[in-house]
């Protein structure tokens, strides 16, 4: 595709749901992050791919959370028992660079709102 | 906290002046890099700037980096009512493992028709 796509735009979660979230990075993009932002702060990493391996997974606040990219393309983060501290916008991003932290392509995330 | 920081966090500007945001980090960076945020939408990337460089140039955009002041800037010239967004600077350090590009929180900016 031309960009970063991310599903859905937006989500209502009620306290204790499972939510799973979905990123189609650029073709070809070897890296996939996952970053969460809240409200008026900059972006926060969670975790990160390079192709089907999760290299990286020291930003994910806490065993509720979970991501996957198992073919190496498509990604899902995956928050089980939402709560409300986990309301943000989740923003995914892939570069066509493997293992180096440059010129990342956003998508315009998804927002999680949990009641 | 190694994030960038940001000021001023917010600034309001008329259209046709330049804007200066400046960025300050605390351990040594491989690079620095900027990106822009508008409303609702996701970041895009502005402009990298590596440890050993000191000045770029991007069409309106000018970034210099004083790794010795561990700090940068971004100029906006002949500022234009589209560049109204956030702005962001993000740290890539090197004593960081693994992958995390560290982004700090943002200056407003906003331009007046």
């Amino acid at each position: 595709g031309a960009g970063v796509s991310q599903s859905p735009r937006y989500k209502v979660a009620k306290r204790g749901q499972d939510v799973a979230l979905r990123c189609d990075p650029i073709s070809g993009h070897v890296s996939l992050f996952w970053y969460q932002q809240a409200l008026g702060q900059g972006p926060e990493f969670l975790t990160y791919f390079q192709n089907e391996a999760q290299l990286d997974k020291s930003g994910l606040p806490s065993d509720r959370f979970f991501a996957e990219r198992p073919e190496g393309s498509v990604s899902t983060l995956k928050i089980q028992r939402t709560q409300q501290e986990d309301s943000a916008v989740y923003l995914c991003a892939s570069s066509p660079f493997g293992g180096r932290r440059e010129k990342l392509f956003f998508g315009s995330g998804t927002q999680l709102s949990v009641l | 906290s190694q994030q960038g920081e940001e000021d001023p966090q917010a600034l309001s500007i008329q259209e046709g002046e330049n804007a200066t945001m400046n960025c300050s980090y605390k351990t040594s960076i491989n690079n620095l890099q900027w990106y822009r945020q508008n409303s609702g939408r996701g970041l895009v990337h502005l402009i990298l700037i590596r440890s050993n460089e000191r000045e770029k140039h991007s069409g309106r955009l000018r970034v210099t980096l004083d790794t010795s002041k561990k700090s940068s800037s971004l100029l906006i010239t002949a500022s234009r009512a589209a560049d109204t967004a956030s702005y962001f600077c993000a740290t890539d350090f090197q004593e960081t493992s693994g992958s995390r590009l560290t982004f700090g929180e943002g200056t407003q900016l906003t331009v007046n028709p």
